[in-house]
Protein backbone atom coordinates (compact mmCIF):
# COMPACT_ATOMS: atom_id res chain seq x y z
CA UNK A 1 0.00 0.00 0.00
CA UNK A 2 0.89 3.96 -0.12
CA UNK A 3 3.62 4.58 2.20
CA UNK A 4 4.35 8.02 3.36
CA UNK A 5 7.33 8.75 5.33
CA UNK A 6 8.59 11.61 7.90
CA UNK A 7 11.69 12.94 8.82
CA UNK A 8 13.29 13.37 11.97
CA UNK A 9 10.64 11.38 14.02
CA UNK A 10 11.15 13.62 16.88
CA UNK A 11 13.29 16.46 17.52
CA UNK A 12 14.22 18.71 20.41
CA UNK A 13 15.62 22.19 19.45
CA UNK A 14 16.35 25.34 21.32
CA UNK A 15 14.12 28.61 21.36
CA UNK A 16 15.19 30.88 18.11
CA UNK A 17 16.58 27.88 15.73
CA UNK A 18 14.67 27.05 12.96
CA UNK A 19 13.69 22.92 12.33
CA UNK A 20 12.95 21.47 8.95
CA UNK A 21 10.85 18.11 8.48
CA UNK A 22 10.52 16.30 5.38
CA UNK A 23 7.72 14.76 4.17
CA UNK A 24 8.21 11.82 1.24
CA UNK A 25 5.84 9.84 -0.62
CA UNK A 26 7.53 6.25 -0.96
CA UNK A 27 5.44 4.72 -3.76
CA UNK A 28 3.03 6.99 -5.55
CA UNK A 29 3.35 10.53 -6.86
CA UNK A 30 1.69 13.65 -4.82
CA UNK A 31 1.25 17.00 -6.28
CA UNK A 32 -0.34 17.88 -3.08
CA UNK A 33 0.17 17.48 0.29
CA UNK A 34 -1.15 18.38 3.96
CA UNK A 35 0.64 19.22 7.00
CA UNK A 36 -1.40 19.35 9.86
CA UNK A 37 -0.71 20.55 13.32
CA UNK A 38 -1.87 18.17 17.03
CA UNK A 39 -1.67 19.67 20.24
CA UNK A 40 -1.81 17.47 23.24
CA UNK A 41 -5.75 15.83 23.50
CA UNK A 42 -6.95 17.94 20.61
CA UNK A 43 -7.94 16.96 17.11
CA UNK A 44 -5.67 17.47 14.16
CA UNK A 45 -5.61 20.97 12.79
CA UNK A 46 -4.41 21.59 8.78
CA UNK A 47 -2.35 23.89 8.94
CA UNK A 48 -1.50 24.58 4.96
CA UNK A 49 -1.76 22.91 1.62
CA UNK A 50 2.04 22.44 -0.38
CA UNK A 51 1.49 22.37 -4.24
CA UNK A 52 4.22 20.69 -5.98
CA UNK A 53 5.74 23.58 -8.02
CA UNK A 54 3.75 26.96 -6.94
CA UNK A 55 3.37 28.37 -3.39
CA UNK A 56 1.57 26.51 -0.55
CA UNK A 57 -2.02 27.61 0.94
CA UNK A 58 -1.92 28.35 4.12
CA UNK A 59 -4.86 28.44 6.56
CA UNK A 60 -6.09 31.41 8.41
CA UNK A 61 -4.19 32.17 11.47
CA UNK A 62 -0.95 30.02 10.45
CA UNK A 63 2.07 32.54 9.63
CA UNK A 64 3.30 31.58 6.35
CA UNK A 65 6.29 33.51 7.08
CA UNK A 66 7.48 31.21 10.37
CA UNK A 67 6.17 28.32 8.58
CA UNK A 68 7.65 27.63 5.72
CA UNK A 69 6.72 24.77 3.31
CA UNK A 70 8.29 23.90 -0.05
CA UNK A 71 7.31 21.50 -2.42
CA UNK A 72 10.69 20.56 -4.52
CA UNK A 73 9.39 17.43 -6.37
CA UNK A 74 6.14 15.32 -6.52
CA UNK A 75 7.31 12.68 -3.52
CA UNK A 76 8.66 15.76 -1.35
CA UNK A 77 7.58 18.75 1.00
CA UNK A 78 9.27 20.05 3.79
CA UNK A 79 8.00 22.30 6.41
CA UNK A 80 10.78 24.77 8.45
CA UNK A 81 9.79 26.02 11.42
CA UNK A 82 11.68 29.08 11.95
CA UNK A 83 12.42 30.86 14.71
CA UNK A 84 10.71 27.99 17.15
CA UNK A 85 9.39 28.97 20.31
CA UNK A 86 7.98 26.97 22.87
CA UNK A 87 4.43 27.23 21.56
CA UNK A 88 5.58 25.28 18.65
CA UNK A 89 6.10 22.67 20.60
CA UNK A 90 3.41 19.68 19.21
CA UNK A 91 2.86 16.68 16.96
CA UNK A 92 3.45 17.64 13.06
CA UNK A 93 1.99 15.29 10.13
CA UNK A 94 1.63 15.36 6.99
CA UNK A 95 -0.41 13.45 4.57
CA UNK A 96 -0.92 12.75 1.08
CA UNK A 97 -4.23 12.37 -1.15
CA UNK A 98 -4.08 8.79 -2.61
CA UNK A 99 -7.03 7.51 -5.49
CA UNK A 100 -8.00 10.83 -6.72
CA UNK A 101 -10.54 12.45 -3.97
CA UNK A 102 -11.06 9.21 -1.99
CA UNK A 103 -8.06 8.31 0.98
CA UNK A 104 -5.32 10.17 2.17
CA UNK A 105 -2.20 8.41 4.17
CA UNK A 106 -0.42 10.44 6.34
CA UNK A 107 3.17 10.45 7.80
CA UNK A 108 4.39 8.54 11.18
CA UNK A 109 4.61 12.33 12.60
CA UNK A 110 7.11 14.36 13.81
CA UNK A 111 7.25 15.77 17.50
CA UNK A 112 8.48 18.78 18.26
CA UNK A 113 9.65 19.76 21.39
CA UNK A 114 11.24 23.19 21.64
CA UNK A 115 12.94 24.33 24.98
CA UNK B 1 -21.11 25.28 14.93
CA UNK B 2 -17.62 23.34 14.29
CA UNK B 3 -17.45 21.46 10.93
CA UNK B 4 -17.32 18.17 12.22
CA UNK B 5 -18.76 17.24 15.75
CA UNK B 6 -18.34 14.24 17.72
CA UNK B 7 -18.92 13.15 21.66
CA UNK B 8 -15.50 13.15 22.62
CA UNK B 9 -16.03 10.43 25.42
CA UNK B 10 -14.16 8.79 26.33
CA UNK B 11 -16.32 5.42 26.38
CA UNK B 12 -15.00 2.81 28.54
CA UNK B 13 -16.87 -0.77 27.56
CA UNK B 14 -16.05 -3.93 28.57
CA UNK B 15 -14.18 -6.42 26.37
CA UNK B 16 -17.22 -8.14 24.30
CA UNK B 17 -19.15 -4.98 24.14
CA UNK B 18 -20.92 -3.65 21.33
CA UNK B 19 -20.23 0.56 21.36
CA UNK B 20 -21.48 2.75 18.88
CA UNK B 21 -20.13 6.39 17.97
CA UNK B 22 -21.45 9.21 16.22
CA UNK B 23 -20.34 12.14 14.02
CA UNK B 24 -22.57 15.11 12.29
CA UNK B 25 -21.42 17.37 9.83
CA UNK B 26 -22.32 21.08 8.96
CA UNK B 27 -21.10 20.77 5.15
CA UNK B 28 -24.12 19.70 3.05
CA UNK B 29 -21.85 19.55 -0.09
CA UNK B 30 -19.55 17.22 1.73
CA UNK B 31 -18.43 14.54 -0.73
CA UNK B 32 -16.51 11.18 0.92
CA UNK B 33 -16.50 10.09 4.85
CA UNK B 34 -13.87 8.48 6.47
CA UNK B 35 -13.50 6.75 10.35
CA UNK B 36 -10.15 6.99 10.92
CA UNK B 37 -8.29 5.26 14.01
CA UNK B 38 -5.62 7.00 15.99
CA UNK B 39 -3.60 5.64 18.87
CA UNK B 40 -1.80 7.66 21.87
CA UNK B 41 1.56 9.60 19.94
CA UNK B 42 0.21 8.22 16.31
CA UNK B 43 -0.58 8.81 12.98
CA UNK B 44 -3.94 8.60 12.18
CA UNK B 45 -4.62 5.44 10.15
CA UNK B 46 -7.53 4.99 7.89
CA UNK B 47 -10.20 2.41 9.44
CA UNK B 48 -12.93 2.43 6.65
CA UNK B 49 -14.65 4.86 4.33
CA UNK B 50 -18.24 5.15 4.76
CA UNK B 51 -20.88 4.76 1.85
CA UNK B 52 -24.81 5.79 1.31
CA UNK B 53 -25.47 2.41 1.25
CA UNK B 54 -23.41 1.73 4.97
CA UNK B 55 -20.70 -0.92 4.72
CA UNK B 56 -19.60 -3.76 7.30
CA UNK B 57 -15.62 -4.45 8.06
CA UNK B 58 -15.84 -7.59 10.29
CA UNK B 59 -16.62 -5.79 13.53
CA UNK B 60 -17.20 -2.65 12.20
CA UNK B 61 -20.35 -1.08 10.57
CA UNK B 62 -20.64 2.31 8.80
CA UNK B 63 -23.30 4.31 7.80
CA UNK B 64 -23.97 7.42 6.38
CA UNK B 65 -27.12 9.56 6.64
CA UNK B 66 -26.92 12.44 4.48
CA UNK B 67 -30.12 13.74 4.88
CA UNK B 68 -29.43 13.96 8.41
CA UNK B 69 -25.59 14.82 7.81
CA UNK B 70 -24.57 11.76 10.25
CA UNK B 71 -22.10 9.41 10.39
CA UNK B 72 -21.72 6.29 13.00
CA UNK B 73 -19.43 3.80 13.40
CA UNK B 74 -20.05 0.33 15.37
CA UNK B 75 -17.86 -1.72 17.14
CA UNK B 76 -19.35 -5.17 17.81
CA UNK B 77 -17.42 -8.02 20.32
CA UNK B 78 -14.84 -5.14 21.33
CA UNK B 79 -11.03 -5.82 22.16
CA UNK B 80 -8.90 -4.83 24.10
CA UNK B 81 -6.95 -3.59 21.01
CA UNK B 82 -9.65 -1.43 19.72
CA UNK B 83 -8.99 1.03 22.40
CA UNK B 84 -7.80 4.19 20.53
CA UNK B 85 -9.15 7.43 19.58
CA UNK B 86 -11.50 7.44 16.38
CA UNK B 87 -11.92 10.18 14.03
CA UNK B 88 -15.05 10.97 12.16
CA UNK B 89 -13.51 12.67 8.83
CA UNK B 90 -15.12 14.53 6.18
CA UNK B 91 -13.91 15.71 2.69
CA UNK B 92 -15.60 18.68 1.81
CA UNK B 93 -14.89 18.96 -1.60
CA UNK B 94 -12.97 21.79 -1.45
CA UNK B 95 -10.04 22.51 -3.88
CA UNK B 96 -6.92 20.74 -2.58
CA UNK B 97 -9.02 17.74 -1.28
CA UNK B 98 -8.07 18.48 2.64
CA UNK B 99 -10.03 17.17 5.11
CA UNK B 100 -11.79 17.81 7.65
CA UNK B 101 -11.05 15.95 11.12
CA UNK B 102 -13.78 15.89 14.11
CA UNK B 103 -11.79 16.08 17.44
CA UNK B 104 -12.07 12.37 17.96
CA UNK B 105 -13.85 9.93 20.27
CA UNK B 106 -12.08 7.66 22.98
CA UNK B 107 -12.53 4.38 23.53
CA UNK B 108 -11.29 2.44 25.69
CA UNK B 109 -11.67 -1.67 26.00
CA UNK B 110 -11.48 -2.93 29.57
CA UNK B 111 -10.97 -6.61 30.58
Amino acid sequence: GAVVSQHPSWVICKSGTSVKIECRSLDFQATTMFWYRQFPKQSLMLMATSNEGSKATYEQGVEKDKFLINHASLTLSTLTVTSAHPEDSSFYICSAPYRGIGEQYFGPGTRLTVT
Amino acid sequence: RKEVEQDPGPFNVPEGATVAFNCTYSNSASQSFFWYRQDCRKEPKLLMSVYSSGNEDGRFTAQLNRASQYISLLIRDSKLSDSATYLCVVNPGRYGQNFVFGPGTRLSVLP
